[in-house]
């Protein structure tokens, strides 16, 4: 299985704050990657797909880049909205596997 | 707009049965692969189950396979995961989600519904 290693676990920021959260696959997954955003009692929203396009109707100030097997979510500027938790899934091979989840907290 | 509604969820006892429904609105049912995807507290968002847009093919998890089965209607616009033999780990928050188009991730989630294994 692939393994998706997200970090950090847990991130402090603050409103305005450019932040980036870091997902590494275990094996090549191309760019068969996807972030999504839950906030709490809520799904999962997708944010990013193919590594770095943007769903539509998310904020352009969400993009997504890939090195290698390193996949980056980067928000711009946060905003308040934005605290939740994020998680990373490759979809290149069965089975789909997900990161364990970056929760942005408000610092 | 897109609607994916669980049904299904409940408490049930260790070796028992459940079966989950999805229905969905808003989309060409029939033209989309579905998913089912379960959350933890402990071990996070784990994907279960997809069945292609006819049915024809269905990938599983270790976790679940020949315990649960993925099945669609397309006539009823609903897909089904069956859930035999459960065990105090299959305890979770059970998502049906919609594929992109013949690309693995999910555009689209329902709300979940809560399963619950103890005696």
């Amino acid at each position: 299985d692939i393994q998706m290693t997200q970090s950090p676990s847990t991130l402090p920021a603050s409103v305005g704050d450019r932040i980036t959260i870091t997902c590494r696959a275990s094996q090549s997954i191309k760019s068969w990657l996807a972030w999504y955003q839950q906030r709490p009692g809520k799904a999962p929203k997708l944010l990013i797909y193919r590594a770095s396009s943007l769903e539509s109707g998310v904020p352009s100030r969400f993009s997504g880049s890939a090195s290698g097997a390193e996949f980056t979510l980067t928000i711009s500027s946060l905003q308040p909205d934005d605290f939740a938790t994020y998680y990373c899934q490759q979809y290149s091979d069965y089975p789909y596997t997900f990161g364990q989840g970056t929760k942005l907290e408000i610092k | 707009q897109v609607q994916l509604v669980e049904s299904g969820g409940g408490v049930v006892q260790p070796g028992g049965s459940l079966r989950l429904s999805c229905a969905a609105s808003g989309f060409t049912f029939s033209g989309y692969a579905m998913h089912w995807v379960r959350q933890t507290p402990g071990k996070g968002l784990e994907w279960l189950a997809t069945i292609s847009y006819d049915g024809k093919d269905k990938d599983y998890a270790d976790s679940v396979r020949d315990r649960f089965t993925i099945s669609r209607d397309n006539s009823k616009n609903t897909v089904y995961l069956q859930m035999n033999t459960l065990r105090q780990e299959d305890s979770a928050l059970y998502y049906c989600t919609k594929d992109a188009g013949h690309q693995g991730y999910s555009d689209y989630w329902g709300q979940g519904t809560t399963i619950t294994v103890s005696a």
